[in-house]
């Protein structure tokens, strides 16, 4: 089955301490993303990456990092994580670097206290 | 000024009628638009994606696009409660660099009965 994976789907956490969320995708896609939804802000691009070792800024990329090692993986990385980063983390993966029909993965629910 | 808005809602929709949902964009050079569905506490899937000015339909969707008003628009005929969830407008932004696809924060639709 064609899916995108992340993990951990609800993670609670204290500040500072360091955290990633893993995303993996079955389906060969080149082009990969992270986003953060906020009631009513909509979903933002953290970072997204167009292939292996290449990432790129979204919108709110601050206090985040991404690698691109293999094309399946995508992890966002919380350094140090601060309690305006509790959000809706969703990771996306599509099969063209002009980002049509994204496929989003199940989300994860993160609480920074 | 966001880059793509839409009405929050919630707009509600007897069962049976015409949910009329509305889109603006800032990027006149924008080329790419796309109508995503979240259930609550789900992830994003798309339904209807959109290029050329016009209309566009898919079973009960129809999506309506007028570059020279920067405006998409998305019909649902036939409401059903199961239509019932956020609908949200991305467009794909071509001022910046490659993969920006900036999302709207969404119009609720509640279906009645």
């Amino acid at each position: 089955e064609a899916q995108v994976t992340q993990n951990p789907r609800y993670l609670i956490t204290v500040t500072g301490k360091k955290l990633t969320v893993t995303c993996s995708q079955n389906m060969n896609h080149e082009y990969m993303s992270w986003y953060r939804q906020d009631p009513g802000l909509g979903l933002r691009q953290i970072y997204y990456s167009m292939n292996v070792e290449v990432t790129d800024k979204g919108d709110v990329p601050e206090g985040y990092k991404v690698s691109r090692k293999e094309k399946r993986n995508f992890p966002l990385i919380l350094e140090s994580p601060s309690p305006n980063q509790t959000s809706l983390y969703f990771c996306a993966s599509s099969p063209w670097t002009d980002n049509t029909e994204a496929f989003f993965g199940q989300g994860t629910r993160l609480t920074v206290v | 000024q966001k880059e793509v808005e839409q009405n929050s809602g919630p707009l509600s929709v007897p069962e049976g009628a015409i949910a009329s949902l509305n889109c603006t964009y800032s990027d006149r050079g924008s080329q790419s638009f796309f109508w995503y569905r979240q259930y609550s506490g789900k992830s994003p899937e798309l339904i209807m994606f959109i290029y050329s000015n016009g209309d566009k339909e898919d079973g009960r969707f129809t999506a309506q696009l007028n570059k020279a008003s920067q405006y998409v628009s998305l019909l649902i005929r036939d409401s059903q409660p199961s239509d019932s969830a956020t609908y949200l407008c991305a467009v794909l932004m071509t001022t910046d660099s490659w993969g920006k696809l900036q999302f709207g924060a969404g119009t609720q639709v509640v279906v009645t009965p």
